[in-house]
């Protein structure tokens, strides 16, 4: 199972401060994904990113946030202006080359306060 | 627009029981998974399942899935305690390259 890490693994913010969230697959890896879960929601899809572009946003990846890949590697979200209602879980996810099943990432929880 | 709907969104039950989780969907669907989240943790997938009348089985879970009827369940034989945590049915649709989770399953066994 592919390997993907996520830092930081907390991060606590005051509202209208820029974040970055990194995640970094273990190996080489095209298609990326961005989800959120609010404590105790279920998952909800923010944006997918395949060959440096992103190829679908959901009504939540709003101008606030945005996606690169920086260096070839780190896959990184970011929020402009974070709000509270941003606190949530936030993963990272890549696809699989078999099945193209989707490896979640450990998550970072993010606290706006 | 894709939604998925599980049920029950709670179940409580004694170790040694069986019970069935249902996850159904709104559209055609290239793939369903199920994952499995213990309580301030990542996802950890399951099952894919791929095609009508696939069935998976990995310990005391089975999964199915009936494409026609846009249904898959997910079987728990003689539970453990282990066996608790929340578990996600999720979809994807063909044109879409996003998957859209149900709310999720609490699993809790007693011992």
């Amino acid at each position: 199972e592919p390997e993907v890490t996520q830092t930081p693994s907390h991060q606590v913010t005051q509202m209208g401060q820029e974040v970055i969230l990194r995640c970094v697959p273990i190996s080489n890896h095209l298609y990326f994904y961005w989800y959120r879960q609010i404590l105790g929601q279920k998952v909800e899809f923010l944006v997918s990113f395949y060959n440096n572009e992103i190829s679908e946003k959901s009504e939540i990846f709003d101008d606030q946030f945005s996606v690169e890949r920086p260096d070839g590697s780190n896959f990184t979200l970011k929020i402009r202006s974070t709000k509270l209602e941003d606190s949530a879980m936030y993963f990272c996810a890549i696809r699989g080359q078999v099945l193209y099943e989707q490896y979640f990432g450990p998550g970072t929880r993010l606290t706006v306060t | 627009e894709l939604k998925v709907e599980q049920n029950p969104l709670f179940l409580s039950m004694q170790e040694g029981k069986n019970y069935t989780i249902y996850c159904n969907y709104s559209t055609t669907s290239d793939r369903l998974y199920w994952y499995r989240q213990d309580p301030g943790k990542s996802l950890e997938s399951l099952f894919v399942l791929l095609s009508n009348g696939a069935v998976k089985q990995e310990g005391r879970l089975m999964a199915s899935l009936d494409t026609k009827a846009r249904l898959s369940t997910l079987h728990i034989t003689a539970a453990v305690h282990d066996l608790s945590a929340t578990y996600f049915c999720a979809v994807d649709t063909p044109r879409d390259d996003k998957i859209i989770f149900g709310k999720g399953t609490r699993l809790h066994i007693l011992p």
